[in-house]
């Protein structure tokens, strides 16, 4: 199973919104939505922000919102803040009981 | 609260076989399945394979397949990633996370593993 493409790098200005894409998810994903997004700031431990396609965990930012279309997640982050500049990887179910990770997109705020 | 606390850092050799253990704290063990990920150094997140820690069913990426071994003892509420014939490739930052519901929420503080001769 290759990675899920996502693009290498997006970047915004403070306060604007900006979208990463994650293609190839898996039509298999049974009764739920199984694409989940991670932030990882360099050198820290991934963190989920978002779940269930949609969902936020407690204590993660409204900015940041998901949604699915076919076979393409999409992580939408609102009111671009310096804090948000990190990696965003996408995660899906792929087949067989095996998961797989977007190639990562690295995030810049100018 | 929830933890999952990983060994520490190894050095192998070319060949050998490593192995790294989490140990999962503040919840039932055997609830949730434990993940395996990767991440070697300036690259992304690597999904290696999972364990289920009641029925200890696996599943592994098929790129690991016939090199990489997950069990877990629950009498310790650890799991444990065991990976064979490493290669220079395999250097990497190693993590376990715990799944549920389609994601990864928490995750181990990982372990460098790094292969040199």
């Amino acid at each position: 199973q290759s990675a899920l493409t996502q693009p290498a790098s997006v970047s915004g200005s403070p306060g604007q919104s900006i979208s990463i894409s994650c293609t190839g998810i898996s039509n298999d994903v049974g009764s739920y939505s199984v694409v989940s997004w991670y932030q990882q700031h360099p050198g820290k431990v991934p963190k989920v922000i978002i779940f269930g396609g949609s969902k936020r965990p407690s204590g993660v930012s409204d900015r940041f919102s998901g949604s699915k279309s076919g076979n393409t997640a999409s992580l939408t982050i609102s009111g671009l803040q310096a804090e948000d500049e990190a990696d965003y990887y996408c995660f899906s179910y792929a087949s067989s009981g095996t998961w797989v990770f977007g190639a990562g997109t690295k995030v810049t705020v100018l | 609260q929830v933890q999952l606390v990983q060994s520490g850092a190894e050095v192998k050799k070319p060949g050998a076989s490593m192995k790294v253990s989490c140990q999962a704290s503040g919840y039932t063990f055997t609830d949730y399945h434990i993940n395996w990920v990767r991440q070697a150094t300036g690259q992304g997140l690597e999904w290696m394979g999972w364990i289920n820690p009641d029925s200890g069913n696996t599943a592994y990426a098929q790129k690991f397949q016939g090199r990489l071994t997950i069990n877990r003892n629950t009498s310790i509420s650890t799991a444990y990633m065991e990976l064979s014939s490493l290669r220079f490739e395999d250097t990497a930052v190693y993590y376990c996370a715990r799944g549920t519901r389609g994601f990864l929420d928490y995750w181990g503080q990982r372990t460098l593993v790094t292969v040199s001769s």
